[in-house]
């Protein structure tokens, strides 16, 4: 069952910061947020994940609310190469069974 | 870098044919995941193997439907006597027990 909100499509301007959205009000206090993409036709790519804490990678940047009830999926510089269908999931046990849900359709435009 | 392998990339077969996919996971990798795709939707979780062992089966795998992974090293999933409501991105996903997993580049079935 779905346990995130996502807008469904976001426009971003190549070069700017994309700042992704995602509502999760139902999360458990042992329950990991995860983020993947899909770019047309090829598998889901994972980006980050976290529990509590900010997380930072070579990809993006994680932002999670002190409460947990939300996170925002943070890609500084986009490219024409981040346009993908971004999966905001939470992780429910200790294995990765996902409910990936509709995404966001991100539109990095020139 | 050896990701995650499927074997084929494409299938086109006939309504009523048996077809098997293969994956090969990310060396090491304990965990193996089986999710179908159709157009337009998220990834669906279908399976999911500890080294040999199935420990969890989705309701959408029916009786038509059976993954193997008999040395807890690659896997195959057959669907026998395939429908057009089968077709679908068939992806694979391994994992080094509870990290992150990576996933295949799928095998798109077509059943025509």
């Amino acid at each position: 069952d779905a346990k995130t909100t996502q807008p469904t499509s976001m426009d971003c301007a190549e070069g700017r910061a994309a700042n992704l959205p995602c509502n999760h009000s139902t999360i458990s206090g042992n329950e990991y947020v995860y983020w993947y993409r899909q770019i047309h036709s090829q598998g889901p790519q994972y980006i980050i994940h976290g529990l509590k804490n900010n997380e930072t990678n070579e990809m993006a940047s994680l932002i999670i609310t002190e409460d947990r009830k939300s996170s925002t999926l943070i890609l500084p510089h986009a490219t024409l190469r981040d346009t993908a269908v971004y999966y905001c999931i939470v992780r429910v046990g200790n294995f990765n069974k996902f409910y990936f849900g509709s995404g966001t359709k991100l539109n990095v435009k020139p | 870098d050896t990701g995650v392998s499927q074997d084929p990339r494409h299938k086109i077969t006939k309504r009523g044919q048996n077809v098997t996919f293969r994956c090969d996971p990310i060396s090491e990798h304990n965990r193996l995941y089986w999710y179908r795709q159709t157009l337009g939707q998220g990834p669906e979780f279908l399976t999911y193997f500890q080294n040999e062992a199935q420990l969890e089966k989705s309701r959408l795998l029916s009786d038509r439907f059976s993954a193997e992974r008999p040395k807890g090293s690659f896997s195959t999933l057959e669907i026998q006597r395939t429908e057009q409501g089968d077709s679908a991105m068939y992806l694979c996903a391994s994992s080094l027990d509870e990290a992150e997993a990576f996933f295949g580049q799928g095998t798109r079935l077509t059943v025509v």
